[in-house]
């Protein structure tokens, strides 16, 4: 399974932007707008913040938003709070034999 | 509201099985998928297949094909996954989650450590 491409580490100051990316290919983030995002702290289970690229789920605070350009999907996180520091999982639905697949997964770190 | 509740951590030896449930509740069980998810200590989310309570029907990712079983009881609202032939790198938290038609998995159970340790 060839998990997407995330940047391992990511930070910023409370009341910065941040930008996670996704990195796949045309069979799966270019090719379907299949692509999740979680939220997951130590411990927990994976939390859904966004779904089907750019929605956001009832609950999930509007400072979450997503988008996707060609094979590239994006988490942007604005106005950071330190409840924010976790580790984000991007996901895609895959035309491959493996029907789906999670990225790398990025730690956000608040300053 | 939606829930999902799995069963407890288990320790097995090498080669034996175990069998992940998950009980649901606060929706219509039929209405959606579940799909498994494991986590390797330290390591990120690997999918490893859904099931349609609906049908039964189910799909892996090639990597589990032949060694996971999942199925449904929908008497009880309760998925299962079996997991063969263990060794000791699939020790890891299984996760259920419910999901969408469209992949989105937008409820996840607490996860069930499984130790495959001699």
């Amino acid at each position: 399974q060839s998990a997407l491409t995330q940047p391992a580490s990511v930070s910023g100051s409370p009341g910065q932007s941040i930008t996670i990316s996704c990195t796949g290919t045309s069979g799966d983030v270019g090719g379907y707008n299949y692509v999740s995002w979680h939220q997951q702290y130590p411990g927990k289970a994976p939390k859904l913040m966004i779904y089907d690229v750019s929605n956001r789920p009832s609950g999930v605070s509007n400072r979450f938003s997503g988008s996707k350009s060609g094979n590239t999907a994006s988490l942007n996180i604005s106005g950071l709070q330190a409840e924010d520091e976790a580790e984000y999982y991007c996901s895609s639905y895959t035309s491959s034999s493996n029907f789906y697949v999670f990225g790398t997964g990025t730690k956000v770190t608040v300053l | 509201q939606v829930q999902l509740v799995q069963s407890g951590a288990e320790v097995k030896k090498p080669g034996a099985s175990v069998t992940v449930s998950c009980k649901t509740s606060g929706y219509t069980f039929t209405g959606y998928f579940i799909h498994w998810v494991r986590q390797a200590p330290g390591k990120g989310l690997e999918w490893m297949g859904r099931i349609n309570p609906n049908s039964g029907g189910t799909k892996y990712a090639q990597k589990f094909q032949g060694w996971v079983t999942m199925t449904t009881d929908t008497s009880i609202s309760t998925a299962y996954m079996e997991v063969s032939n263990l060794r000791s790198d699939d020790t890891a938290v299984y996760y259920c989650a419910r999901a969408l038609a469209t992949w989105t998995q937008d409820y996840w159970g607490q996860g069930t450590l499984v130790t495959v340790s001699s």
